[in-house]
């Protein structure tokens, strides 16, 4: 497709269950980055993939998130154990991203989210 | 100090009022800062880009960035209630050690326009 593609749109956990979140970005865009919003909050950064290049885990709130990309495309976040505190829209975004020093052409480019309810 | 900050608002005004949105950024080396609208369950959307210093424009909105004092502000002319939503600041700095150029986000401006 053209956009990025995430899926599921809605998801229904019971808590203390794994979910996995999947992330389509648009074909040759060599960044992705996962975020997580809750309502009426910004957006809560979790992980960033650039290339070839170690992931930023930074965002990352606890050892139950987890996220990979396989053959530089398609991201899959898992979260473990559920808890209720992790109900929120989780975003991935991909950006054209930048191979040298000259930062530009970086805007990221939105799927449409995973509504996730941990019940 | 937050590396991107902006006013939470809400920032209220009248139809077909200029709405000034501002940004402040830490990283005295960024190099690229977008413009995103978000309305409310909606995905962030850009609407503007904006590399050199100087003013940007694109139909009813223009993007105004001044390096040296490291703020970028959005200006949305002749505001409509359709315009309301939340903006979102986003800043990118080049690759130097310990910093691997991903976007920086600001926590957002919420923007209420009144018919």
């Amino acid at each position: 497709g053209a956009g990025v593609s995430q899926s599921p749109s809605n998801k229904v956990t019971e808590k203390g269950k794994d979910v996995e979140l999947r992330c389509d970005p648009i074909s040759g865009h060599t960044a992705l980055y996962w975020y997580r919003q809750s309502l009426g909050q910004g957006l809560e950064f979790l992980i960033y993939f650039q290339g070839n290049s170690a992931p930023d885990k930074s965002g990352l709130p606890s050892d139950r998130f987890s996220a990979e990309r396989t053959g530089g495309s398609v991201s899959t976040l898992t979260i473990q154990r559920t808890q209720q505190e992790d109900s929120a829209v989780y975003l991935c975004a991909s950006s054209p991203g930048s191979g040298g020093t000259i930062v530009l052409n970086t805007e990221a480019f939105f799927g449409q989210g995973t509504r996730l309810t941990v019940v | 100090q937050k590396e991107v900050e902006q006013n939470s608002g809400p920032l209220s005004v009248p139809e077909g009022a200029i709405a000034s949105l501002n940004c402040t950024y830490s990283d005295r080396g960024s190099q690229s800062f977008f413009w995103y609208r978000q309305y409310s369950g909606k995905s962030p959307e850009l609407i503007m880009f904006i590399y050199s210093n100087g003013d940007k424009e694109d139909g009813r909105f223009t993007a105004q960035l001044n390096k040296a004092s490291q703020y970028v502000s959005l200006l949305i002319r002749d505001s409509q209630p359709s315009d309301s939503a939340t903006y979102l600041c986003a800043v990118n700095a080049p690759y130097r050690a310990g910093n691997n150029r991903k976007l920086i986000w600001g926590l957002g401006t919420s923007l209420a326009v009144n018919p």
